[in-house]
């Protein structure tokens, strides 16, 4: 079945340090990509996805590229703030269907960024 | 507020218990899920519906789990006879359906069950 791989946290990082959590996936076909963040007290939220091998998501200076060759979707930022601490899941959807069916999600990764 | 809504936030129940959640998904959304998260995990999926039609259960559904959606509009979750095992985040989380484009999934802030 799918499954999502990702790396164990906690890390602790600099504010302005740069960020790499690692995600590998299994599925068959061509799964659906996302990272999705949890902020303390809240609820998850999406933060990028990719849809097809080779597409690049970003938003708020987070980036993640769909490597289909090396089945994994690892998600970067150049330069971290303390409001970036939260925790990190990787996930992935059925093939074909987009973020409009079931997702799997990795373990998360907690991210903590100090001043 | 028009995000996914659910009720309660925390619920403390005693092993043998019934309880029951409910989640008010985002009014246009037609597809609706539920997940269970455990410390440490990520979020695992149990069930969804396409309005009113539950169509997918995981296996982690056992016969004590029971999820209905009458209207295609609010849902609601029970468990029977809880279990201390059963203790977790359940998360509800809304979609709208369409063909052809991404639909991304909303999530709840959750309910937190503690048995006892």
């Amino acid at each position: 079945g799918n499954s999502v791989t990702q790396m164990e946290g906690p890390v602790t990082l600099s504010e302005e340090a740069f960020l790499t959590i690692n995600c590998t996936y299994t599925a068959t076909g061509y799964p659906s990509l996302f990272w999705y963040v949890q902020y303390p007290g809240e609820g998850l939220q999406l933060l990028l996805k990719a849809t097809k091998a080779d597409d690049k998501g970003s938003n708020k200076g987070f980036e993640a590229t769909y490597r289909k060759e090396t089945t994994s979707f690892h998600l970067e930022k150049g330069s971290v703030q303390v409001s970036d601490s939260a925790v990190y899941f990787c996930a992935l959807s059925k093939a074909g269907t987009g973020g409009g069916n079931k997702l799997t999600f990795g373990t998360g990764t907690q991210l903590k960024v100090e001043l | 507020d028009t995000g996914v809504s659910q009720d309660p936030r925390h619920k403390i129940t005693k092993r043998g218990q019934n309880v029951t959640f409910r989640c008010d998904p985002i009014s246009e959304h037609n597809r609706l899920y539920w997940y269970r998260q455990t410390l440490g995990q990520g979020p695992e999926f149990l069930t969804y519906f396409q309005n009113e039609a539950q169509l997918e259960k995981s296996r982690l559904l056992s016969d004590r789990f029971s999820a209905e959606r009458p209207k295609g509009s609010f849902s609601t979750l029970e468990i029977q006879r809880t279990e201390q095992g059963d203790s977790a985040m359940y998360l509800c989380a809304s979609s709208l359906v369409t063909a052809g484009l991404y639909n991304e999934q909303f999530f709840g802030p959750g309910t937190r069950l503690t048995v006892l």
